[in-house]
């Protein structure tokens, strides 16, 4: 299917465990971008790419690690789980640079740590 | 430091009434500007967004919004809400030179009541 599509939609793991969101986009658009979701605070930016094998910390991005070996792909790993860390997770991707450009969005993933 | 503010968390209006959802950011320069929607167990999809040029806005779904510099706001309307637009709505600002000074608002909450 076209688009951007995020897995899986819902985990649930363990405080200290290691956990990977997967993000994949099938416009070969160059940016990408992780976001949490929390009540009260909006979206608050994880880390973002501006373009395969470049990476860059947003605003949020202590115990979250990236990577982006392919222009489609743009994992998130959380190395050591806490409960801090539960949140709806948002990927998005844009065509170009800057914020002039429309941002699409994925559905989701839902994270539970416990 | 960019921020954006939206009043009201929660905003309740009736079938056919005036929807007026209000974000107001700071910046020491004109930003973008954006308004997403978020429907209930999905990603934003942006609504309008305003970068240069006419200050008035229209966004699909009837929506429009309005930049006004001197009150450093970007308040969101429709002339007359439907059921269907019952939905989470942010704000959004962007610094002009940098991708990770995206902001998003806390969001507003849209009820409508039949």
């Amino acid at each position: 299917d076209a688009g951007i599509t995020q897995s899986p939609r819902y985990k649930i793991t363990e405080t200290g465990r290691q956990v990977t969101l997967m993000c994949h986009q099938t416009w070969s658009h160059s940016y990408m971008f992780w976001y949490r979701q929390d009540l009260g605070h909006g979206l608050r930016l994880i880390y973002y790419s501006a373009a395969a094998d470049i990476t860059d910390k947003g605003e949020v991005p202590d115990g979250y690690v990236v990577s982006r070996s392919k222009t489609e792909n743009f994992p998130l790993t959380l190395e050591s789980a806490t409960r801090s860390q539960t949140s709806v997770y948002f990927c998005a991707s844009s065509l170009g640079g800057g914020w002039a450009t429309e941002a699409f969005f994925g559905q989701g993933t839902r994270l539970t740590v416990v | 430091a960019q921020s954006v503010t939206q009043l009201g968390s929660h905003v309740s209006v009736s079938e056919g009434a005036l929807v007026l959802l209000r974000c107001n950011y700071s910046s020491s320069v004109p930003p973008y500007l954006f308004w997403y929607v978020q429907y209930p167990n999905q990603g934003l999809q942006l609504l309008l967004k305003y970068t240069t040029g006419a200050t008035l806005v229209k966004g699909i779904n009837g929506f429009e919004a309005e930049f006004k510099k001197s009150e450093t706001s970007f308040h969101l309307t429709k002339p007359s809400a439907h059921m269907s637009d019952a939905a989470e709505y942010f704000c959004a600002v962007s610094d002009k030179t940098s991708y990770d000074k995206v902001i998003f608002g806390p969001g507003t909450s849209l009820s409508v009541i039949p």
